[in-house]
């Protein structure tokens, strides 16, 4: 099936460390979107890449997509304990099935 | 209001039971989706919502699941003849158009004893 895997799984960080998480499409991707969930919230839409090699920075937060549209990134830079959640790469609805990768949680050791 | 909303917010049925979930989207958004997420787990896909009809059926688990949205605003997803491997979170989601930022309500979690 048409999977959507992210690594690692689990990260724990003391605060202040850098964080990243990598998610990669078995098929390629029209454009890709990355969502945070807080224990116990809903996810909440960060941010959409569209073009092959693009870079978004948000504050602390880079995200990355691939030359191939296959795999992405986020990382975070000198993470707060606010950080903490659980980050989704999405392959977005529309023409194409929604697919939510498996997620990278986060945990902020202060 | 203008976010997405759910009812109810918890749910505790017997299994065997049918029940009920309802999801508001944000007024003018023509697309709406489905999910259901396990304790700890990632989002499993359900149902995409275009307008009124549901191009996208291919995540129901089971003839036990359905999925209705009238007058391209309120849905309702409907599982029948519960099971305790139904216990889960189950969250709505609207977007102006399919592919778009996706908006999520609160979710309905669903207790099967």
């Amino acid at each position: 099936g048409q999977q959507v895997m992210q690594i690692p799984q689990y990260q724990h960080v003391q605060e202040g460390e850098d964080f990243t998480t990598y998610c990669n499409s078995s098929t390629t991707l029209s454009n890709i979107q990355w969502y945070k969930q807080r224990p116990g919230g809903h996810p909440v839409f960060l941010i959409q890449l569209v073009k092959s090699g693009e870079v978004k920075k948000q504050k602390r937060l880079t995200f990355q997509f691939g030359e191939a549209k296959k795999n992405s990134s986020l990382h975070i830079t000198a993470t707060q304990t606010t950080d903490v959640g659980t980050y989704f790469c999405v392959r977005p609805g529309g023409y194409q099935k929604v697919t939510f990768g498996t997620g990278t949680k986060l945990q902020v050791i202060p | 209001g203008a976010g997405v909303s759910q009812s109810p917010s918890n749910k505790v049925t017997e299994k065997g039971k049918d029940v009920e979930l309802r999801c508001d989207p944000i007024s003018g958004h023509t697309a709406l989706y489905w999910y259901r997420q396990s304790l700890g787990q990632g989002l499993e896909f359900l149902i995409y919502f275009q307008g009124n009809s549901a191009p996208d059926k291919s995540g129901l688990p089971s003839d036990r699941f359905s999925a209705e949205r009238t007058g391209g605003s309120v849905s309702t997803l409907t599982i029948q003849r519960t099971q305790q491997e139904d216990s889960a979170v189950y969250l709505c989601a609207s977007s102006s158009a399919g592919g778009h930022e996706q908006f999520f309500g609160p979710g309905t979690r669903l207790t099967v004893l």
